[in-house]
């Protein structure tokens, strides 16, 4: 069985310093994809960032990178110069291999990041 | 882009009643999922429909039935409703079961009373 854990419930950080929040996963598959979404005090899930297990380099998208190191089972998320705007719950989440039991994404618990000004 | 579509956005049921969560999507994907989102607990699968014609279990299928009606509508059904069931549902589809992120609606919350 797959399993993501995140052990921040909750983080505040000052506006303009760099997050990381973190995320540890269990899985018995060689091949599995890492996400990261964020979910605004709104509902909306957004997705914001992936990491297949092949992937030799970190992934970026503008602000966010994922710190993934395959061998500590860990994919933080990192957000650099953070806004107000960050201020959300964040999920890490993992999909299996082919096969590999139930299908969609196992979500962690999440983490509320909350940006001081 | 419409993406993906739930109705109703708020409801409130007594315990015992029936109610359908209903889904569609306009990116022509091929799997359909139900999540429900309780505090603390982050997102639980419920049911998915990897392909149309096809559904099965998630996590936590207890008390729940879905229909995939066709390739764009995936429907949650909540024969009897209990308190436990109070919670945020998420309907999300994506391109195929195994490739690319899921694309999730706006959330559907649930009261039981």
């Amino acid at each position: 069985a797959q399993k993501i854990t995140q052990t921040q419930p909750g983080m505040f950080v000052q506006e303009k310093e760099a997050v990381t929040l973190d995320c540890t996963y269990d899985t018995s598959d060689q091949s599995y994809g890492l996400f990261w979404y964020k979910q605004p005090s709104s509902g909306e899930m957004i997705f914001l960032i992936y990491q297949g297990s092949y992937d030799e380099q970190n992934a970026t998208e503008g602000r966010y990178s994922l710190n993934f190191q395959k061998a500590r089972k860990s994919a933080n998320l990192v957000i650099s110069a953070s806004q107000l705007g960050d201020s959300a719950m964040y999920f890490c989440a993992m999909r299996g291999a082919r096969g590999g039991g139930a299908d969609g994404l196992t979500f962690g618990k999440g983490t509320h990041l909350i940006i001081q000004p | 882009n419409a993406g993906v579509t739930q109705t109703p956005k708020f409801q409130v049921l007594k315990t015992g009643q029936s109610m359908t969560l209903q889904c569609a999507q306009d990116m022509n994907h091929n799997s359909m999922y139900w999540y429900r989102q309780d505090p603390g607990m982050g997102l639980r699968l419920i049911y998915y429909s990897a392909s149309e014609g096809t559904t099965d279990k998630g996590e936590v299928p207890n008390g729940y039935n879905v229909s995939r009606l066709n390739k764009r509508e995936f429907s949650l059904r909540l024969e009897s409703a209990a308190p436990s069931q109070t919670s945020v549902y998420f309907c999300a589809s994506n391109i195929d079961r195994l490739a690319g992120e899921l694309f999730f609606g706006e959330g559907s919350r649930l009261t039981v009373l």
